[in-house]
């Protein structure tokens, strides 16, 4: 079973430039979570998807950072334009949900990440 | 509002030996669920162990294991004789219940990374 897939692994880019980052989840998976993780801490929700439709955007900065779920399967993340403070692994997680709602005991998916640094 | 704490920045093992890991919580959901994730430097989390709030038993998944004691909050991880390979950051987690946060987002505290000496 493939797993979930990111890309770029890595990217340099200035402060007030515009970068995006790719995401593929496992086949099946309805539920797609970006998370932002600062050197040094855990990851931090930034957008949760279920299929295509936004469930919690609620520490997604919305002035700069976008996301996508075209088709409830690819996903891409965006910042425009970027900091400083947003130098962090981005990573992409995937999982199942239950018919009836989440299984407690289900476990999120990551990808490799991406690793952006802002200068 | 819910909440992963994990007091050890760092920790050092001896190959072969076992070490525990701390993780406390805070929640007021009567259902939750814990885990524990492994992230090596390549940065992919890997998952480890799970357990749930009305788990009657300690969870346990090869060399490792879960401390559940849940009148204290704590879900500590237990790995027994330690190799090389364990040398990663290691995260607690927690998803709360569908009534009480976000639905289903796994909320992580800081980690720790552990050294496993040879």
């Amino acid at each position: 079973e493939a797993g979930v897939a990111q890309s770029p692994r890595y990217k340099i880019i200035e402060k007030r430039q515009s970068v995006a980052f790719w995401c593929n989840p496992i086949s099946g998976h309805a539920t797609l979570y970006w998370y932002q993780q600062i050197l040094g801490q855990g990851p931090k929700l930034l957008i949760q998807f279920q299929n295509n439709g936004v469930v919690d955007d609620s520490q997604l900065p919305k002035d700069r950072f976008s996301a996508e779920r075209l088709k409830g399967v690819d996903s891409t993340l965006k910042i425009q334009p970027a900091k400083l403070e947003d130098s962090a692994v981005y990573l992409c997680a995937s999982s199942l949900r239950g018919d009836r709602g989440f299984l407690m005991n289900t476990e999120a998916f990551f990808g490799q990440g991406t690793r952006l640094t802002v200068v | 509002a819910q909440k992963i704490t994990q007091t050890q920045p760092g920790m050092f093992v001896q190959e072969k030996e076992a070490v525990t890991l701390d993780c406390t919580y805070d929640t007021s959901d009567p259902s939750y669920g814990l885990f524990w994730y492994k992230q090596p430097s390549s940065g992919e989390m890997i998952f480890l162990i799970y357990q749930g709030s009305y788990d009657q038993q300690n969870a346990t998944e090869g060399r490792y294991s879960l401390n559940f004691q849940k009148a204290r909050k704590s879900a500590n991880l237990v790995i027994s004789a330690s190799q090389l390979g364990d040398s990663a950051m290691y995260f607690c987690a927690m998803r709360g219940g569908n009534y009480g946060g976000s639905q289903g987002n796994l909320i992580f505290g800081k980690g720790t990374k552990l050294s496993v000496k040879p």
